[in-house]
């Protein structure tokens, strides 16, 4: 069964550019989430989506946006890239549904450089 | 979410038991226990989860106490590949709150 993947694995953009980050769910798997990784901050949540819609967000600005396609497979945007913005940004599927709540399965992450 | 509290660092000798402790005084009663950890650079690895009950799998044990403000994970026989961060969290809603963790070194 694959897990779940991410990419790119690495990118480097320039300040001021935007960018898109790709996440393929575990087959089956309806609701995907975003977490962004940094020295200073730790894990924080950034969005989740089921079935296209966003149903819960962190406290991001604007400038963070995803969206989930009818396959499941998710993707998220910044724009206006920021120094502060290069992190590990990691995706995490799971079985989400009537009945269903199983732990988070997460991907190896993208590793976003901002210079 | 209830708030986690963990040390920030353990060492643990290859071979022997790691137990990692973590208090959460303000678990809800809905509030599972979740354990994952991240080993450096990848992305966090479900461990074992709990609601009241102890609870065993492969990897680990989780011992809860009664009054759920507080639990272990035990790894039973620790190698050096379990060298990694490991998160403890109360969880019942729509995202994983992280902590800081426990940043636990496996030595030889």
């Amino acid at each position: 069964k694959a897990g779940v993947t991410q990419t790119p694995r690495y990118l480097i953009k320039t300040r001021g550019q935007q960018v898109t980050l790709s996440c393929s769910p575990i087959s089956g798997h309806r609701s995907v989430s975003w977490y962004q990784q940094t020295p200073g901050q730790g894990l924080q949540f950034l969005f989740e989506y089921f079935s296209e819609t966003q149903r819960n967000k962190g406290n991001f600005p604007g400038r963070f946006s995803g969206r989930q396609f009818s396959n499941s497979r998710s993707e998220m945007n910044v724009s206006t890239l920021e120094l502060g913005d290069s992190a590990l940004y990691l995706c995490a599927s799971r079985n989400l549904g009537p009945g269903k709540n199983y732990g988070y399965t997460f991907g190896s992450g993208t590793r976003l450089t901002v210079v | 979410d209830a708030k986690t509290t963990q040390p920030t660092s353990m060492d643990c000798a290859e071979g022997r038991a790691a137990n990692l402790p973590c208090n959460h005084s303000t678990i809800s009663g809905n509030e599972y226990v979740y354990w994952y950890r991240q080993i450096h650079s990848q992305g966090p690895q479900y461990i074992i989860h709990g609601l009241k009950n102890n609870e065993t799998n492969e990897m680990a044990s989780l011992i809860i106490t009664e009054d759920r403000k507080s639990s272990t994970l035990i790894l039973p026989h620790a190698t050096l590949r379990d060298t990694a961060v490991y998160y403890c969290i109360a969880y019942n809603t729509d995202k994983l709150i992280f902590g800081t963790g426990t940043r636990l070194q496996v030595f030889p």
